[in-house]
């Protein structure tokens, strides 16, 4: 079973912010947070990932919780081509394995 | 940018055939995966191998077998294909780093119909 929640869709207007949260509030203290995104018929694409401090790329922006319960991927001007599923992933080291839940359906919308 | 890349996107085979998907990532990955993603189950880990002629099992290996002969390439074989191993598969990479923290990377999936 994921050990994440996310919602199952959100909606967010062209060039303004689009914040995905996710819940995972039995992540351990070696866990970290992944985030990826998958485009119809294409496979997940990662974005970033943490441990307990904030992380930023050139695509977007981690922000995870002092408590590390909870995440939020921030892509700060959302185009038309952002629109897919959004994965938030826990994983420990010592373990190789990657378990999607259902996902955030984002639609970007124009 | 990490590379991985799928000899197919799309593959029509039949039941009973051997079938072979081939994945190869040019950036000197130690660890490469096999997954198929199906829809309501998500993707399940079917092998993985983290050095060459390494390999291990995953969640579903059950009619799968693979291949790692060179670093930079990893084989999924279908023994003998059946119409449930009909499925997209998904090969991933990644480096092996301190405290395995090292993301995947994936391929764009090779979807493999089994009539």
């Amino acid at each position: 079973d994921a050990k994440t929640t996310q919602p199952t869709s959100m909606d967010c207007a062209e060039g303004r912010a689009a914040n995905l949260p996710c819940n995972h509030s039995t992540i351990s203290g070696n866990e970290y947070v992944y985030w990826y995104r998958q485009i119809h018929s294409q496979g997940p694409q990662y974005i970033i990932h943490g441990l307990k401090n904030n992380e930023t790329n050139e695509m977007a922006s981690l922000i995870i919780t002092e408590d590390r319960k909870s995440s939020t991927l921030i892509l700060p001007h959302a185009t038309l081509r952002d629109t897919a599923v959004y994965y938030c992933i826990v994983r420990g080291s010592g373990t190789y394995k990657y378990i999607f839940g259902t996902g955030t359906r984002l639609k970007v919308l124009a | 940018d990490v590379k991985v890349t799928q000899s197919s996107r799309y593959l029509v085979k039949r039941t009973g055939e051997k079938v072979f998907l081939e994945c190869v990532q040019d950036m000197d990955h130690e660890n490469m995966f096999w997954y198929r993603q199906d829809p309501g189950l998500g993707l399940r880990l079917i092998y993985f191998s983290y050095d060459v002629k390494m390999k291990e099992k995953g969640d579903i290996p059950e009619g799968y077998s693979v291949s790692r002969e060179k670093k930079e390439r990893f084989s999924l074989i279908l023994e003998s294909a059946s119409t449930n191993q009909t499925s997209m598969y998904l090969c991933a990479s990644s480096a092996q780093g301190a405290g395995d923290n090292q993301p995947q990377h994936f391929g764009d999936g090779t979807r493999l119909s089994i009539l």
